[in-house]
């Protein structure tokens, strides 16, 4: 069965501290996308990355980066030098290809708190 | 440029009203989905459209009716409002292909049923 895993519930670290959040999934398809999103506290869902099954190069965008893993179904996402602005749900979703065709279906994951003290 | 437009932002109802909650998008995505987003639970799929005239359900279906008469629009009718249905709904978008589920979602509606 598809399914997403992020076993951290709520996070809290001190400003500039590195920080990773954690994603583990199952699938039955062979290929496969793994996305990130984020969720201010003003409620908005915000596409971070995708990534595709075949890509397995880590990558990093400012204070953010992405390791995924395929021999350990991992995608974890790291924030380097945290800051208070990234506090926020965190989610992972894999896609749910349904066979093949794009159905623009996503499984989450049940989010990640993180909490950024001053 | 409005992306997904969800309404209303937030709903009251009492156990066995029915409402719609609407959803339109004016980047002529062809696909649709309705989520809902629950403490601990994350964001589950409610039911989907890959096209006009073309539905389907997805993990959480019971309880809800959709129908797309139009790419546009997208809204999700709740039949008898039960107390398990207080969420927070999330409308979302893509293209049917090449983004491979790189979903738009609306800014959320917050239903309480009391």
């Amino acid at each position: 069965a598809q399914k997403v895993t992020q076993a951290q519930t709520e996070i809290s670290v001190v400003e500039k501290e590195d920080v990773t959040l954690d994603c583990v999934y199952e699938t039955r398809d062979t290929t496969y996308y793994l996305f990130w999103y984020k969720q201010p506290p003003s409620g908005e869902l915000v596409f971070l990355i995708r990534r595709n099954s075949f890509d397995e190069q880590n990558e990093i965008s400012g204070r953010y980066s992405w390791n995924f893993q395929k021999s350990t179904s991992s995608f974890n996402f790291t924030i380097t030098a945290s800051q208070v602005v990234d506090s926020a749900v965190y989610f992972c979703a894999l896609s749910d290809l349904d066979g093949s065709s794009n159905t623009g279906k996503l499984i989450f994951g049940q989010g990640t708190t993180l909490q950024v003290k001053p | 440029n409005a992306g997904v437009t969800q309404t209303p932002k937030f709903q009251v109802l009492k156990t066995g009203q029915s409402m719609t909650l609407q959803c339109a998008q004016d980047m002529n995505h062809e696909y649709m989905s309705w989520y809902r987003q629950d403490p601990g639970m994350g964001l589950r799929l409610i039911h989907y459209s890959v096209g006009a005239g073309i539905t389907d359900q997805g993990e959480v279906p019971n309880g809800y009716n959709v129908s797309r008469s139009t790419t546009e629009d997208f809204p999700l009718r709740l039949l008898s409002a039960a107390p398990s249905q207080t969420s927070v709904y999330f409308c979302a978008s893509s293209y049917a292909t090449g983004s491979h589920g790189e979903l738009f979602f609306g800014e959320g509606s917050r239903l309480t049923v009391l």
